[in-house]
């Protein structure tokens, strides 16, 4: 199976910040890579498909990039709604897996 | 707009089989450019693709969980189930459904609200 390897785990900052999330791919996986937002107790919301193609309904402060092994998730000027989880996840091997997550906090 | 809801038991025995339902609604569980998934999510394994379902009946299992898991379709009902035999308190888990599209490029984009299984005596 194809290991994708985020980080950080965890991550704190404040409204306003800019952030970025990393994903590794234990093997290309050109761009089949989609991230998501989770809130506690709610499911995953589909953010970006295809590495960097938003979703529609998607706030454009959210953009995604890189294809390969390595792909960041970027967030600008945060809002209080975006503290959540953010999981990566690949479609490109047989074994659909996920990231293990990246908890962001308010500082 | 589309919406998936599980059901099924919050709570299944050890070795019994966890059995769950999810419902298709405000558009066809036939459509050619859907895949039909289920996900879980645990502490301690995170987010874990169990496997996926067309329409016409192809299954897709995770080789992991390949020889306890069933995922069947009713078209006439707009469901498809989930069964996991002989359960083990490793399957405690919140389980999603989920549509996958057929094109690869899209990730998993409309997700029932989860339902919580607990196994356990």
């Amino acid at each position: 199976d194809i290991q994708m390897t985020q980080s950080p785990s965890s991550l704190s900052a404040s409204v306003g910040d800019r952030v970025t999330i990393t994903c590794r791919a234990s093997q290309s996986i050109s761009n089949f890579l989609h991230w998501y937002q989770q809130r506690p107790g709610k499911a995953p919301k589909l953010l970006i498909s295809a590495a960097s193609s938003l979703q529609s309904g998607v706030p454009s402060r959210f953009s995604g990039s890189g294809s390969g092994t390595y792909f960041t998730l970027t967030i600008i000027s945060l809002q209080p709604e975006d503290f959540a989880t953010y999981y990566c996840q690949q479609s490109y091997g047989s074994v659909y897996t996920f990231g293990q997550g990246t908890k962001l906090e308010i500082k | 707009q589309l919406q998936l809801q599980e059901s099924g038991p919050g709570l299944v025995k050890p070795s019994e089989t966890l059995s769950l339902t999810c419902t298709v609604s405000g558009g066809s569980i036939s459509s050619s450019s859907s895949y039909w998934g289920w996900i879980r999510q645990s502490p301690g394994k995170g987010l874990e693709w169990i496997g996926s379902i067309y329409y016409a009946g192809a299954t897709y299992y995770n080789p992991a969980l390949k020889s306890r898991v069933t995922i069947s379709v009713d078209t006439s009902q707009s469901q498809f189930s989930l069964k996991v035999s002989s359960v083990t308190a490793a399957d405690t888990a919140v389980y999603y459904c989920a549509r996958i599209p057929h094109d690869y490029s899209i990730g998993m984009d409309v997700w029932g609200q989860g339902t919580t299984v607990t196994v356990s005596s």
